[in-house]
């Protein structure tokens, strides 16, 4: 059972204009979530989190956006750059009631490619 | 600063063998957890320590153990290996359990013959 789903495997964007990777997730205790940015031969990256008592969060060209009642998030690349061009993973996780936070469930990635 | 660091990067075994894979956090860091990842898959947890205790398991077999070290530094054991055990495994560091940025190293490329 697939906690967190990305649903496009792949997603081609032209340079300058806006990326939109999106991720749902059906565990309704995830207490927060990340994306992650992974080039070929390297550890993932990463990116930016957001809280679940947030529903918008920004850094720079990265603005990431969670609907709760929908089950759903987003990350938003404006301008998309061909740097850009990896694959982007969804992640999610929630603390314990020990204390500490659950090891992080991804999604299986979307592959991004800024085309000049 | 020196990031995650694992070694080896690549390894080869047989079918039935064990494997030991080591991990270095970021310094500070107090936090390491392990993830598989096979190919067109995203990681999948196996476990999380923090302070030399276990705090967190994946859905993953007993042949999969881990333990941390006084120094913070990780090992991951798998035994009697099994041709799906073929992955890269990474290793992620945090300043603290619940952190909310986890800092992944380059992995370990394990192929199983």
């Amino acid at each position: 059972d697939q906690q967190v789903k990305q649903n496009s495997p792949s997603l081609s964007v032209q340079e300058g204009r806006i990326s939109i990777l999106n991720c749902d997730y059906t565990n309704s205790m995830f207490d927060y979530f990340l994306w992650y940015k992974k080039y070929p031969a390297e550890g993932p990256t990463f990116l930016i989190s957001i809280s679940s008592i947030k529903d918008k969060n920004e850094d720079g060209r990265f603005t990431v956006f969670l609907n709760k009642s929908a089950k759903h998030l987003s990350l938003h690349i404006v301008p998309s750059q061909p740097g850009d061009s990896a694959v982007y993973f969804c992640a999610a996780s929630r603390w314990l009631s020990g204390g500490g936070a659950d090891g992080l469930t991804f999604g299986k990635g979307t592959h991004l490619i800024i085309q000049p | 600063d020196a990031g995650v660091t694992q070694s080896p990067t690549h390894l080869i075994k047989t079918r039935g063998q064990h494997v030991t894979l080591r991990c270095s956090p970021i310094s500070g860091h107090k936090s390491v957890s392990w993830y598989q990842q096979v190919l067109g898959q995203g990681p999948q947890f196996i476990f999380q320590y923090y302070e030399k205790e276990e705090r967190g398991r994946g859905n993953f077999p007993d042949r999969f153990s881990a333990r941390q070290f006084p120094n913070y530094s990780s090992e991951l054991n798998v035994n009697a290996l099994l041709l799906g055990d073929s992955a890269l495994y990474l290793c992620a560091s945090s300043l603290r359990t619940g952190n909310t940025e986890a800092f992944f190293g380059q992995g370990t490329r394990l192929t199983v013959v």
